[in-house]
C-alpha cells in the first residue's frame, strides 16, 4: 500500500516569496490534515479536511496561508508572502475516517513532509 | 494552551534496559491516546493507543499506561533496543481533534 505522498522534500525561499506544497493521500482515506512542525516542538494541526470540505483551520493564519483539498483526494498548501517564522516541516497526513485514535481505521498515517527554509 | 505535555525533551536508555517516556495531559475529555514514533528525516508512525476507559495496553515490546486521576500516560519500552531511538510524540484526541505534545527523544545505547 503506498503512503502519504509529499513534494517537494525541501525548499528554500526568501521572506515575502510564495511557496506551494502538494499531497496525495493514501487511497481511499476521506480525511487529511496538514501540520505545521517547528524544530523541537510537536506537529500543529494547520487544517483538516474530510472529503473535500474543511473540518478544522482554527490554526491556519489565513492572512498568508491558504490550502484547498479539490475532488477530494489530492491537496495543496500555499504560503504567501512566507515570513522567517515560517521555516518548519509540512506535513501531510491522512487517515480513512477522522483521528478518533483506535488503532486500524482512524489511525493518523504521516507523510515524510516538506522542508521549508525561509531566509 | 499546551493540553498535552512532554516535560523531558530527551532520554538516555542502556540497551537491554526499560525506556519509561511519560505524558501529562491537562483535558479530562480526551476519548484516546497515541504515541507515534518520528525518526529523522521522516513523518512520525503509528506505534500504540489506548482508550480513555483502559489502563494498559501491550503490543510486543511496546506498553501503554494510562492514569486517569493523575491525567498522565506512560510508554514502556522493555527490552530498548538500538532501533528504538527517535522522536516519541504523545498525542490525544477529542472528537475529530488530535493534539501533539513536544516529544522525547530517546537514545539508546549499545
Amino acid at each position: 500500500e503506498a503512503g502519504v505522498a509529499q513534494s517537494p522534500r525541501y525548499k528554500i525561499i526568501e521572506k515575502r516569496q510564495s511557496v506551494a506544497f502538494w499531497c496525495n493521500p493514501i487511497s481511499g482515506h476521506a480525511t487529511l490534515y496538514w501540520y505545521q512542525q517547528i524544530l523541537g516542538q510537536g506537529p500543529k494541526l494547520l487544517i483538516q479536511f474530510q472529503n473535500n470540505g474543511v473540518v478544522d483551520d482554527s490554526q491556519l493564519p489565513k492572512d498568508r496561508f491558504s490550502a484547498e483539498r479539490l475532488k477530494g483526494v489530492d491537496s495543496t498548501l500555499k504560503i504567501q508572502p512566507a515570513k522567517l517564522e515560517d521555516s518548519a516541516v509540512y506535513l501531510c497526513a491522512s487517515s480513512l475516517i477522522g483521528g478518533s485514535g483506535r488503532a486500524g481505521g482512524n489511525t493518523i498515517y504521516f507523510g515524510e513532509g516538506s522542508w521549508l527554509t525561509v531566509v | 494552551d499546551q493540553q498535552v505535555k512532554q516535560n523531558s525533551p530527551s532520554l538516555s536508555v542502556q540497551e537491554g534496559r526499560i525506556s519509561i517516556l511519560n505524558c501529562d495531559y491537562t483535558n479530562s475529555m480526551f476519548d484516546y491516546f497515541l504515541w507515534y514514533k518520528k525518526y529523522p528525516a521522516e513523518g512520525p508512525t503509528f506505534l500504540i493507543s489506548i482508550s480513555s476507559i483502559k489502563d494498559k495496553n501491550e503490543d510486543g515490546r511496546f506498553t501503554v499506561f494510562l492514569n486517569k486521576s493523575a491525567k498522565h500516560l506512560s510508554l514502556h519500552i522493555v527490552p530498548s533496543q538500538p532501533g528504538d531511538s527517535a522522536v516519541y510524540f504523545c498525542a490525544a484526541t477529542l472528537g475529530f481533534k488530535t493534539i501533539f505534545g513536544a516529544g522525547t527523544r530517546l537514545f539508546v545505547k549499545a
